[in-house]
């Protein structure tokens, strides 16, 4: 049984450019959550998704920003036009519950923004 | 909003229990309490997670006392390998009835030859 599945590893833009970050979550697990996490700091929640519903996405910036999960494939983490602060690890978690904090985590995408 | 405090970071020796401490004074009546760890690099793993008193698995315990506004992650006997961030985590509630999660600052553990 696969883990939560996120890719790519790594990935390198310049300003301006676009960022996807795409996340699979565990079989049978229908809620997503993304943080973003900046070196030697905490884990900072940006969106909970459910399948083809935003369900809370105060953590995220209002512009440029966006996530996705659809009805069927991978949940998106889009970020537009990328500036050097945008550089970070971008986790993503997923449950098949939506009470329960036990989250599993993928192995995060490291975003550089030259 | 729920919101976790934790020491900040703590050191210990190896073949020590550790015991770290987190604050919960808000959580959610029908909440649970998760611990994860952290490896730089890598993503949080689940360690436990409780509700109430006390649990126990393979690699650690969970104390939760009556009121459950702390909890007590307890590590038997560490070792090097247990040098890591350790975050409790508890929900936020929603009006949809479901829960974010927010992680606190974390405690960065580090264990001593």
């Amino acid at each position: 049984n696969a883990g939560v599945m996120q890719n790519p590893r790594h990935l390198v833009r310049r300003r301006g450019q676009e960022a996807r970050l795409r996340c699979s979550p565990m079989k049978g697990h229908s809620h997503v959550y993304w943080y973003r996490q900046l070196p030697e700091e905490g884990l900072k929640f940006m969106v909970y998704l459910q399948k083809e519903n935003i369900i809370d996405e105060s953590g995220m910036p209002k512009e440029r920003f966006s996530a996705e999960f659809p009805k069927e494939g991978p949940s998106i983490l889009r970020i537009q036009q990328v500036v050097r602060g945008d550089s970070a690890a971008y986790f993503c978690a997923s449950s098949d519950t939506a009470t329960n904090e036990k989250l599993f985590f993928g192995s995060g995408t490291q975003l550089s923004v030259l | 909003l729920a919101k976790t405090t934790q020491p900040i970071s703590m050191d210990s020796y190896e073949g020590q229990e550790v015991n770290i401490t987190c604050s919960h004074n808000n959580i959610a009546t029908n909440d649970y309490i998760t611990w994860y760890q952290q490896f730089p690099s890598q993503g949080p793993r689940f360690i436990i997670q409780g509700y109430k008193t006390k649990v126990t698995n393979e690699v650690a315990s969970l104390f939760i006392p009556a009121d459950r506004k702390s909890s007590t992650l307890s590590l038997p006997r560490v070792s090097l390998s247990d040098t890591a961030v350790y975050y409790c985590l508890v929900g936020d509630p929603l009006e949809s009835g479901t829960y974010k999660y927010i992680f606190g600052t974390g405690t960065r553990l580090k264990v001593l030859a």
